[in-house]
C-alpha cells in the first residue's frame, strides 16, 4: 500500500519569502501521479501542482515549483514570493497509474504566511 | 474548468434524523466519486468510492448502512447520513475524478453538525 508522509505539521514564513514542504511517499509502483492541493480557511481543496513520475522535468505553476526525487521518493513544493493568500493546509497526494483511482493523502502542513 | 457543486454547504440536524448531501458534477460526466471526512486539522479520510450505476465502495471502518451513497446518474452523487449521531458531526468533502488523468476537482465541503 501507497503511503504519504509530511513531516512538516507547521510552517511560517514572511511575506515575499522563499518556503519549502517536504513530502516523502512510498510505493511499489513505477507510474503513478504526484499532487500539491492547497486547503485555505474556506475549506475549498484546490489543486496545486501535480508531477507524472515518468516525467523527469519538474513541474512549475508560477510561484510554485517542485523538486521531484524519483530515486529519493521525494516530492517537495517550493513557494516563492509568499503571498497573505498562501496562507492554508498543504497536502502532498499520490496516486498509481491504473489500478486503484484512490488519491493517497499525506497529513498535511499547515503553512502560515506573516506581513 | 471542471466544477463539482456540493450542498448543503452546512447543515444542522438533530440527533435520529437522517441528512443528504448532494455532489453534482456541473460541466462534465463523473463516472467515478469520491467521498471524504475530514475532521478538524486533520487530512482527508476516504469513506468511499461511487461508481455511476453501481454500488459503492466502502474503506474498511466504514458502516455502509449508516453512511448510503447513491451515484444514479454521470452528474450527481449523494451520501445521506442515516440515525445521525453527535459523533458523525464533521466536515464532508466529495470529489470527482477527471478524465485523462487529469486529476480530481472537489466539492466545497459540508459541515455537518449533530446535536
Amino acid at each position: 500500500a501507497q503511503t504519504v508522509t509530511q513531516s512538516q505539521p507547521e510552517m511560517s514564513v514572511q511575506e515575499a519569502e522563499t518556503v519549502t514542504l517536504s513530502c516523502t511517499y512510498d510505493t511499489s509502483e513505477n507510474n503513478y501521479y504526484l499532487f500539491w492541493y492547497k486547503q485555505p480557511p474556506s475549506r475549498q481543496m484546490i489543486l496545486v501542482i501535480r508531477q507524472e513520475a515518468y516525467k523527469q522535468q519538474n513541474a512549475t505553476e508560477n510561484r510554485f515549483s517542485v523538486n521531484f526525487q524519483k530515486a529519493a521518493k521525494s516530492f517537495s513544493l517550493k513557494i516563492s514570493d509568499s503571498q497573505l493568500g498562501d496562507t492554508a493546509m498543504y497536502f502532498c497526494a499520490f496516486k498509481a497509474q491504473g489500478g486503484s483511482e484512490k488519491l493517497v493523502f499525506g497529513k498535511g502542513t499547515k503553512l502560515t504566511v506573516n506581513p | 474548468g471542471a466544477v463539482v457543486s456540493q450542498h448543503p454547504s452546512w447543515v444542522i440536524c438533530k440527533s435520529g434524523t437522517s441528512v443528504k448531501i448532494e455532489c453534482r458534477s456541473l460541466d462534465f460526466q463523473a463516472t467515478t466519486m469520491f467521498w471524504y471526512r475530514q475532521f478538524p486539522k486533520q487530512s482527508l479520510m476516504l469513506m468511499a468510492t461511487s461508481n455511476e450505476g453501481s454500488k459503492a465502495t466502502y474503506e474498511q471502518g466504514v458502516e455502509k448502512d449508516k453512511f448510503l451513497i447513491n451515484h444514479a446518474s454521470l452528474t450527481l452523487s449523494t451520501l445521506t447520513v442515516t440515525s445521525a449521531h453527535p459523533e458523525d458531526s464533521s466536515f464532508y468533502i466529495c470529489s470527482a475524478r477527471l478524465g485523462g488523468d487529469y486529476g480530481y476537482t472537489f466539492g466545497s465541503g459540508t459541515r455537518l453538525t449533530v446535536v
